[in-house]
């Protein structure tokens, strides 16, 4: 049984340039969530996916945040023009549905925007 | 809105010592989950233990337990016989039963296992 992975590890970027993050969930599990974590912070919650649906979005999530999950399997997270305070990390996490309420994470994509 | 307080930014115990860190979260439901998670340095957060509110028993697993105080809205974490690899951050999260699928987190407690 293979783990929540994510893609890249880490991400160096220049102010105003885009990036897209992978995420691919356990297999069987048809809820993805997308977590931005902070230094010293605990996770803060920013939008999930039942299949291929977009259930709900965090008012931390801007304009310039798009998420996907095309296939209800893997997902893409993209920040457009980026900005400092974009930094962080980004955790996926997913679950296999009502009922099983336990969310698994994948280590994280760790942006850095100089 | 929910929140979770984490009281103790940083804790310490010797090894093959007894730990307990504490969280307090706000709810006006009644039927909601609780989780401990683990994130080491630079490595993955994992799931410690959860508790589901309608059941009265406080959860267990191996070295480590919860005290779950419902009318306090208290949810302590007791780890016992602590190992050198329990030394991580360790986050409280609040999750509604239906409807909110999102994980509310504290800001955490750092765990120092002294050898």
């Amino acid at each position: 049984d293979t783990g929540v992975s994510q893609d890249p590890r880490h991400k160096i970027t220049k102010r105003g340039q885009n990036v897209t993050f992978r995420c691919d969930p356990i297999s069987e599990h048809n809820r993805l969530y997308w977590y931005r974590q902070t230094l010293g912070q605990g996770p803060e919650f920013l939008t999930y996916f039942q299949n291929e649906a977009q259930l709900e979005k965090s008012r931390l999530l801007s304009d310039r945040f798009s998420a996907e999950r095309p296939k209800g399997s893997f997902s893409t997270l993209e920040i457009q023009r980026t900005e400092q305070g974009d930094s962080a990390m980004y955790l996926c996490a997913s679950s296999f549905g009502q009922g099983q309420e336990t969310q698994y994470f994948g280590p994280g994509t760790r942006l850095l925007v100089l | 809105a929910q929140t979770v307080t984490q009281s103790q930014p940083e804790m310490s115990v010797q090894e093959a010592e007894t730990v307990t860190l504490s969280c307090t979260y706000d709810t006006s439901e009644s039927d909601y989950y609780l989780f401990w998670y683990k994130q080491p340095p630079s490595r993955q957060m994992i799931l410690v233990i959860r508790q589901e509110a309608y059941k009265q028993q406080n959860a267990t697993e191996n070295r480590f337990s919860v005290n779950f105080q419902k009318a306090a809205k208290s949810f302590s974490l007791k780890i016992s016989d602590s190992q050198l690899g329990d030394a991580a951050m360790y986050f409280c999260a609040y999750k509604e039963d239906f409807g909110n699928e999102k994980l509310t987190f504290g800001t955490g407690t750092r765990l120092t296992i002294i050898p």
